[in-house]
């Protein structure tokens, strides 16, 4: 089955401890990106990568940082998480930015 | 960079009715628009989407509009059923940075 799979799900931390939200895709996708959504503000473009060791940054980029070593997987980092940062994460993938996006099941953070 | 404004922010129907969200878009090269539909709890998927060559798309119920002179792009949703209910994106991919920008949701109220 053709999917995106992000781990955890549901995550609570403290402010500080560096975390990883992992997130891998099936479908030989090129395209991966990470989107934060926070309510009356929609999705916001983190960080995305066109390709393996080719990532650029979103509109939020500032205090995350992603990885693209295989094609499959594409984690987010948070190094040093904030309050701030408490959000409702998606990753997606695509085969081109203008292609239909996959998204995965969204991870709930809440940093303390 | 791109700029997706949506409107409105919500919409409540009755079943039946049309229903109908606008967004406009600040970067003139912008040549892919999606929809997105996100249901309470899920994540975002794809419902319908334009390129720039084409003024005007329809999957049954559904149907998207494109100006690309006014720089706006419509959704619209026929013969409105509960289980239309759910918040709606809009988007537009960013020439200059290849990426998707979003717009802040319509959360979509259809009254049996």
């Amino acid at each position: 089955e053709a999917q995106v799979t992000q781990n955890p799900r549901y995550l609570i931390t403290v402010t500080g401890k560096k975390l990883t939200v992992t997130c891998s895709q099936n479908m030989n996708h090129e395209y991966m990106s990470w989107y934060r959504q926070d309510p009356g503000l929609g999705l916001r473009q983190i960080y995305y990568s066109m390709n393996v060791e080719v990532t650029d940054k979103g509109d939020v980029p500032e205090g995350y940082k992603v990885s693209r070593k295989e094609k499959r997987n594409f984690p987010l980092i948070l190094e040093s998480p904030s309050p701030n940062q408490t959000s409702l994460y998606f990753c997606a993938s695509s085969t081109f930015a203008d292609t239909e996006a996959f998204f995965g099941q969204g991870t709930r953070l809440t940093v303390v | 960079g791109e700029n997706v404004e949506q409107h409105p922010s919500t919409l409540s129907v009755q079943e039946g009715d049309s229903a109908v969200i606008k967004c406009t878009y600040s970067d003139s090269a912008s040549n892919y628009f999606p929809w997105y539909k996100q249901e309470l709890g899920k994540r975002p998927q794809l419902i319908i989407d334009i390129r720039s060559n084409v003024g005007e798309k329809k999957d049954q119920r559904i149907a998207v509009t494109l100006n690309k002179t006014a720089k706006h792009f419509s959704l619209h949703i026929t013969e409105t059923q509960p289980e239309d209910s759910a918040v709606y994106f809009c988007a537009a991919k960013d020439t200059g940075r290849r990426a998707l920008t979003f717009g802040s949701g319509t959360r979509l109220q259809v009254q049996p």
